[in-house]
């Protein structure tokens, strides 16, 4: 049971274009939601997070939207720059639950020059 | 560099040897989790440590699978009889009491198993 979401496997942008990912979760318990990014053979790197309180959090060129009654999350990276190509994973965290992080599948972006 | 640090990066070993993984967590960091990452899929939660003390385990930890934290420090995963379904990265997070759910990884550990 996939319980966080990436439909899209990979994604590819103009650099200085936005790129936007998504990210869809069924488990209404969770109420803490973090980005990562990947790059090959190494560890997945945080980069932005958002609580369910809020609606938005920005830092940077990244923002990330929460939609809690369509269960729905996305990052936006504007502008993208090529440095930007990583693979990015979605992942949620019930706080007063288990500690565990969910992630999906992960979302390859390229960016290209 | 004060960051979360695994060793070793890579091992290859043959089916039913036993290996062990280390971790070291940020410093300042009482929690400490570990993560198995096959391809094409996102990093699945085995097991974490708050201080010395194991607090959760998933069903994906067999009981060929053991972690321990003795000082509430560095942990160690240890796979015994290894199979080559086990063939993984293994990863290592690390957290603060007052942000938990904001884990920072290591490297991670490449497994090979022929």
């Amino acid at each position: 049971d996939q319980q966080v979401k990436q439909n899209s496997p990979s994604l590819s942008v103009q650099e200085g274009r936005i790129s936007i990912l998504n990210c869809d979760y069924t488990n209404s318990m969770f109420d803490y939601f973090l980005w990562y990014k990947k790059y090959p053979a190494e560890g997945p790197t945080f980069l932005i997070s958002i609580s369910s309180i809020k609606d938005k959090n920005e830092d940077g060129r990244f923002t990330v939207f929460l939609n809690k009654s369509a269960k729905h999350l996305s990052l936006h990276i504007v502008p993208s720059q090529p440095g930007d190509s990583a693979v990015y994973f979605c992942a949620a965290s019930a706080i007063g639950g288990s500690e565990k992080l969910v992630f999906g599948k992960g979302t390859k972006l390229t960016v290209n020059p | 560099d004060t960051g979360v640090s695994q060793d070793p990066r890579h091992k290859i070993t043959k089916r039913g040897q036993n290996v062990t993984f280390r971790c070291d967590p940020i410093s300042e960091h009482n929690r400490l989790y570990w993560y198995r990452q096959t391809l094409g899929q996102g990093p699945e939660f085995l097991t974490y440590f708050q201080n010395e003390a194991q607090l959760e385990k998933s069903r994906l930890l067999s009981d060929r699978f053991s972690a321990e934290r003795p000082k509430g420090s560095f942990s160690t995963l240890e796979i015994q009889r290894t199979e080559q379904g086990d063939s993984a990265m293994y990863l290592c997070a690390s957290s603060s009491r007052q942000a938990f759910y904001e884990q920072y990884f290591g490297p991670g550990t490449r497994l090979t198993v022929t």
